[in-house]
Protein backbone atom coordinates (compact mmCIF):
# COMPACT_ATOMS: atom_id res chain seq x y z
CA UNK A 1 0.00 0.00 0.00
CA UNK A 2 0.95 3.77 -0.88
CA UNK A 3 2.21 5.16 2.32
CA UNK A 4 3.72 8.69 3.28
CA UNK A 5 4.34 9.17 6.74
CA UNK A 6 5.65 12.87 8.15
CA UNK A 7 7.11 13.36 11.82
CA UNK A 8 6.77 14.85 13.87
CA UNK A 9 3.03 15.91 14.03
CA UNK A 10 3.96 19.07 14.70
CA UNK A 11 6.51 21.23 16.21
CA UNK A 12 7.30 24.82 17.93
CA UNK A 13 10.52 25.96 17.78
CA UNK A 14 11.51 29.51 18.47
CA UNK A 15 12.46 32.40 16.03
CA UNK A 16 15.81 32.29 14.05
CA UNK A 17 16.08 28.44 15.31
CA UNK A 18 16.65 25.82 12.56
CA UNK A 19 14.19 22.93 12.41
CA UNK A 20 13.97 19.34 10.29
CA UNK A 21 10.74 17.75 9.20
CA UNK A 22 10.87 14.10 8.39
CA UNK A 23 8.95 12.09 5.65
CA UNK A 24 9.37 8.13 5.26
CA UNK A 25 7.61 6.75 1.92
CA UNK A 26 6.35 3.50 0.79
CA UNK A 27 5.25 4.01 -2.52
CA UNK A 28 5.87 2.54 -5.74
CA UNK A 29 7.02 3.10 -8.67
CA UNK A 30 8.55 6.22 -7.18
CA UNK A 31 8.08 9.36 -9.50
CA UNK A 32 9.24 12.23 -7.36
CA UNK A 33 9.11 14.08 -4.29
CA UNK A 34 7.58 17.24 -3.24
CA UNK A 35 7.41 19.09 -0.27
CA UNK A 36 4.97 21.87 0.28
CA UNK A 37 4.16 24.71 3.06
CA UNK A 38 0.49 25.23 3.35
CA UNK A 39 -0.97 28.55 5.42
CA UNK A 40 -3.83 28.64 7.41
CA UNK A 41 -6.99 28.61 4.88
CA UNK A 42 -4.99 28.64 1.60
CA UNK A 43 -3.77 26.08 -0.82
CA UNK A 44 -0.79 24.40 -1.18
CA UNK A 45 2.71 25.90 -2.34
CA UNK A 46 5.34 24.17 -4.02
CA UNK A 47 8.58 24.15 -2.02
CA UNK A 48 10.74 21.95 -3.32
CA UNK A 49 10.56 18.99 -6.07
CA UNK A 50 13.17 15.90 -6.37
CA UNK A 51 13.15 13.17 -9.18
CA UNK A 52 15.12 9.86 -7.73
CA UNK A 53 18.41 11.00 -8.80
CA UNK A 54 18.36 13.78 -6.58
CA UNK A 55 19.25 13.95 -3.15
CA UNK A 56 19.04 17.56 -2.11
CA UNK A 57 17.63 20.60 -3.52
CA UNK A 58 17.43 24.35 -1.64
CA UNK A 59 14.98 26.85 -1.91
CA UNK A 60 16.11 29.68 -0.13
CA UNK A 61 16.08 28.62 3.44
CA UNK A 62 14.56 25.72 2.83
CA UNK A 63 16.74 22.61 2.15
CA UNK A 64 14.93 19.42 1.07
CA UNK A 65 17.20 15.93 0.77
CA UNK A 66 16.23 12.40 -0.76
CA UNK A 67 17.48 9.12 0.05
CA UNK A 68 15.85 6.92 -2.28
CA UNK A 69 17.55 3.73 -0.89
CA UNK A 70 16.17 3.90 2.25
CA UNK A 71 13.20 5.89 0.98
CA UNK A 72 13.67 9.01 3.60
CA UNK A 73 13.29 12.65 2.79
CA UNK A 74 13.94 15.48 5.09
CA UNK A 75 13.10 19.19 5.05
CA UNK A 76 15.47 21.18 6.80
CA UNK A 77 14.56 25.28 7.53
CA UNK A 78 17.46 27.62 8.43
CA UNK A 79 16.61 30.52 10.81
CA UNK A 80 13.11 30.05 11.06
CA UNK A 81 10.53 33.22 10.80
CA UNK A 82 7.22 33.95 11.96
CA UNK A 83 6.03 33.49 8.65
CA UNK A 84 7.43 30.13 8.38
CA UNK A 85 4.62 29.05 10.85
CA UNK A 86 2.48 26.73 8.46
CA UNK A 87 1.80 22.97 7.74
CA UNK A 88 4.67 21.13 5.22
CA UNK A 89 3.18 18.70 3.50
CA UNK A 90 5.60 15.60 1.92
CA UNK A 91 4.09 14.31 -1.21
CA UNK A 92 4.75 11.31 -3.55
CA UNK A 93 4.00 10.83 -6.80
CA UNK A 94 3.58 7.64 -8.22
CA UNK A 95 4.20 6.66 -11.13
CA UNK A 96 2.70 8.59 -14.21
CA UNK A 97 2.22 11.41 -12.37
CA UNK A 98 -1.07 11.15 -12.22
CA UNK A 99 -1.01 9.78 -8.33
CA UNK A 100 0.06 12.05 -5.86
CA UNK A 101 0.33 10.63 -2.24
CA UNK A 102 0.34 13.27 0.70
CA UNK A 103 1.42 12.70 3.82
CA UNK A 104 -0.47 14.43 6.74
CA UNK A 105 1.82 16.64 7.19
CA UNK A 106 3.72 18.57 10.09
CA UNK A 107 2.21 21.78 11.82
CA UNK A 108 5.08 24.00 12.63
CA UNK A 109 4.67 26.95 14.79
CA UNK A 110 7.13 29.44 15.14
CA UNK A 111 7.42 31.55 18.44
CA UNK A 112 8.73 35.01 18.97
CA UNK B 1 5.33 29.98 -10.93
CA UNK B 2 2.07 28.97 -12.42
CA UNK B 3 -0.59 30.55 -11.09
CA UNK B 4 -4.40 28.57 -10.59
CA UNK B 5 -7.33 30.82 -9.02
CA UNK B 6 -10.57 29.55 -7.35
CA UNK B 7 -13.74 31.72 -6.92
CA UNK B 8 -15.26 32.14 -4.49
CA UNK B 9 -12.31 32.19 -1.47
CA UNK B 10 -15.46 31.89 0.73
CA UNK B 11 -19.01 30.37 0.31
CA UNK B 12 -21.99 29.99 3.02
CA UNK B 13 -25.05 28.11 1.60
CA UNK B 14 -28.14 26.45 3.08
CA UNK B 15 -29.00 23.09 2.68
CA UNK B 16 -30.06 21.66 0.07
CA UNK B 17 -28.87 24.38 -2.43
CA UNK B 18 -25.84 23.58 -4.67
CA UNK B 19 -22.80 25.79 -4.89
CA UNK B 20 -20.51 25.94 -7.82
CA UNK B 21 -16.74 26.15 -7.26
CA UNK B 22 -14.34 27.42 -9.96
CA UNK B 23 -10.89 26.44 -10.74
CA UNK B 24 -8.54 28.60 -13.40
CA UNK B 25 -5.32 27.73 -14.98
CA UNK B 26 -4.32 31.88 -15.46
CA UNK B 27 -0.98 31.57 -17.65
CA UNK B 28 -0.95 27.95 -18.63
CA UNK B 29 -3.42 25.59 -20.29
CA UNK B 30 -4.37 22.52 -17.91
CA UNK B 31 -4.96 19.59 -19.43
CA UNK B 32 -5.55 18.05 -15.95
CA UNK B 33 -7.17 19.36 -13.11
CA UNK B 34 -7.68 18.00 -9.86
CA UNK B 35 -9.84 18.35 -6.77
CA UNK B 36 -9.17 17.55 -3.55
CA UNK B 37 -10.98 18.17 0.02
CA UNK B 38 -9.38 18.93 3.41
CA UNK B 39 -10.98 18.46 6.50
CA UNK B 40 -9.20 20.43 9.41
CA UNK B 41 -5.93 19.34 10.22
CA UNK B 42 -6.01 16.54 7.80
CA UNK B 43 -4.01 16.02 4.79
CA UNK B 44 -5.17 16.43 1.52
CA UNK B 45 -8.02 13.73 0.12
CA UNK B 46 -8.36 13.61 -3.78
CA UNK B 47 -12.09 13.61 -5.19
CA UNK B 48 -11.54 13.17 -8.61
CA UNK B 49 -9.24 13.59 -11.77
CA UNK B 50 -10.80 15.55 -14.57
CA UNK B 51 -9.23 16.09 -18.43
CA UNK B 52 -9.85 18.41 -20.88
CA UNK B 53 -13.36 17.32 -22.70
CA UNK B 54 -13.59 14.31 -20.83
CA UNK B 55 -15.48 12.77 -17.71
CA UNK B 56 -13.66 13.24 -14.58
CA UNK B 57 -12.42 10.31 -12.74
CA UNK B 58 -13.70 9.81 -9.21
CA UNK B 59 -12.10 8.48 -6.54
CA UNK B 60 -13.50 5.68 -4.45
CA UNK B 61 -16.28 6.47 -2.30
CA UNK B 62 -17.07 10.03 -4.01
CA UNK B 63 -20.62 10.47 -4.94
CA UNK B 64 -20.66 11.53 -9.10
CA UNK B 65 -23.92 13.07 -8.80
CA UNK B 66 -22.86 14.97 -6.05
CA UNK B 67 -19.86 16.70 -6.86
CA UNK B 68 -20.30 17.13 -10.72
CA UNK B 69 -17.10 18.11 -12.28
CA UNK B 70 -16.88 20.13 -15.30
CA UNK B 71 -13.59 21.23 -17.19
CA UNK B 72 -14.96 22.54 -21.03
CA UNK B 73 -11.79 24.44 -21.17
CA UNK B 74 -7.72 24.45 -21.09
CA UNK B 75 -8.27 26.97 -18.25
CA UNK B 76 -11.28 26.04 -16.37
CA UNK B 77 -12.79 23.46 -14.94
CA UNK B 78 -15.76 23.76 -12.08
CA UNK B 79 -16.85 21.80 -9.31
CA UNK B 80 -20.42 21.96 -7.58
CA UNK B 81 -21.63 20.35 -4.88
CA UNK B 82 -25.65 19.57 -5.64
CA UNK B 83 -27.67 19.33 -2.72
CA UNK B 84 -25.53 20.60 -0.28
CA UNK B 85 -25.66 19.01 3.19
CA UNK B 86 -23.93 20.70 6.66
CA UNK B 87 -21.17 16.96 6.20
CA UNK B 88 -20.12 19.00 2.59
CA UNK B 89 -18.81 21.36 4.51
CA UNK B 90 -15.15 21.79 4.38
CA UNK B 91 -12.12 22.99 2.56
CA UNK B 92 -11.98 22.34 -1.22
CA UNK B 93 -8.90 22.47 -3.36
CA UNK B 94 -8.26 22.52 -6.81
CA UNK B 95 -4.92 21.91 -8.66
CA UNK B 96 -3.77 21.88 -12.25
CA UNK B 97 -1.21 19.88 -14.30
CA UNK B 98 -0.28 21.49 -17.73
CA UNK B 99 2.87 22.08 -19.75
CA UNK B 100 4.76 24.93 -18.32
CA UNK B 101 8.47 25.36 -17.94
CA UNK B 102 8.43 21.84 -19.44
CA UNK B 103 8.03 20.03 -15.98
CA UNK B 104 5.05 18.29 -16.92
CA UNK B 105 4.89 16.69 -13.99
CA UNK B 106 4.29 19.52 -12.07
CA UNK B 107 1.33 20.76 -10.19
CA UNK B 108 -0.39 23.46 -9.15
CA UNK B 109 -2.54 24.50 -6.71
CA UNK B 110 -5.38 26.72 -6.05
CA UNK B 111 -6.22 29.23 -2.85
CA UNK B 112 -9.35 26.78 -2.03
CA UNK B 113 -12.77 27.30 -1.56
CA UNK B 114 -14.15 27.23 2.15
CA UNK B 115 -17.71 25.73 1.97
CA UNK B 116 -19.87 26.31 4.54
CA UNK B 117 -22.91 24.36 4.39
CA UNK B 118 -25.64 25.89 7.19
Amino acid sequence: KNQVEQSPQSLIILEGKNCTLQCNYTVSPFSNLRWYKQDTGRGPVSLTIMTFSENTKSNGRYTATLDADTKQSSLHITASQLSDSASYICVVSAGGYNKLIFGAGTRLAVHP
Amino acid sequence: GAVVSQHPSRVICKSGTSVKIECRSLDFQATTMFWYRQFPKKSLMLMATSNEGSKATYEQGVEKDKFLINHASLTLSTLTVTSAHPEDSSFYICSARGSTSGRDYEQYFGPGTRLTVT
